[in-house]
């Protein structure tokens, strides 16, 4: 069975640039997440969609961050603009169904250095 | 709000030790609690997930047990080797909010 699927695995950009990630979750997964993983702290959840709709976006960053699911399959995070702080690890994880029993998988992450 | 607070925040030990990592948790009104295993490159692999009428979960030589009304809990790896270098993440789900909060991790190192 693939797993999560993550592209690109790292980007460099100037603040106040654009970025998008994207997202290809096991196949047959209704939920899809975002999370933003700062360097030493533990993820922390973005966004979540099931299916391709948005079951919490609570701690998004609205002014700046972005994100679509399209079809209910694949999904993009877009960040306009950069800053100095959104440098992170962008993990991608999806789970069959969505619950406290259904198993997120994790993608290998896009590591964001803005300069 | 849930807080998850894990010690310490860096481990290293030789190899063949048994370690024991701790995870607390403000809000004991859990629906379960995970155990996640990261490796630099790659994503977040779920090692061991207790639910909250659970005193513990063992797989292989990692055991984890989950006391709720404290907020803590503890994974045991037994004769740790090198291949056991990682950072650990527990997880809790529940709460105030239905989605999984992290702790910092341990940073682990286990020398040959």
């Amino acid at each position: 069975e693939a797993g999560v699927a993550q592209s690109p695995r790292y980007k460099i950009i100037e603040k106040r640039q654009s970025v998008a990630f994207w997202c290809n979750p096991i196949s047959g997964h209704a939920t899809l997440y975002w999370y933003q993983q700062i360097l030493g702290q533990g993820p922390k959840l973005l966004i979540q969609f099931q299916n391709n709709g948005v079951v919490d976006d609570s701690q998004l960053p609205k002014d700046r961050f972005s994100a679509e699911r399209l079809k209910g399959v694949d999904s993009t995070l877009k960040i306009q603009p950069a800053k100095l702080e959104d440098s992170a690890v962008y993990l991608c994880a999806s789970s069959l169904g969505w619950g406290p029993g259904d198993t997120q998988y994790f993608g290998p992450g896009t590591r964001l250095t803005v300069l | 709000k849930q807080e998850v607070t894990q010690i310490p925040a860096a481990l290293s030990v030789p190899e063949g030790e048994n370690l024991v990592l701790n995870c607390s948790f403000t809000d004991s009104a859990i629906y379960n609690l995970q155990w996640f295993r990261q490796d630099p490159g790659k994503g977040l692999t779920s090692l061991l997930l207790i639910q909250s009428s659970q005193r513990e979960q063992t797989s292989g030589r990692l055991n984890a047990s989950l006391d709720k009304s404290s907020g803590r809990s503890t994974l045991y790896i037994a004769a740790s080797q090198p291949g056991d270098s990682a950072t650990y993440l527990c997880a809790v789900y529940g709460g105030a909010t239905n989605k999984l909060i992290f702790g910092t991790g341990t940073l682990l190192a286990v020398q040959p």
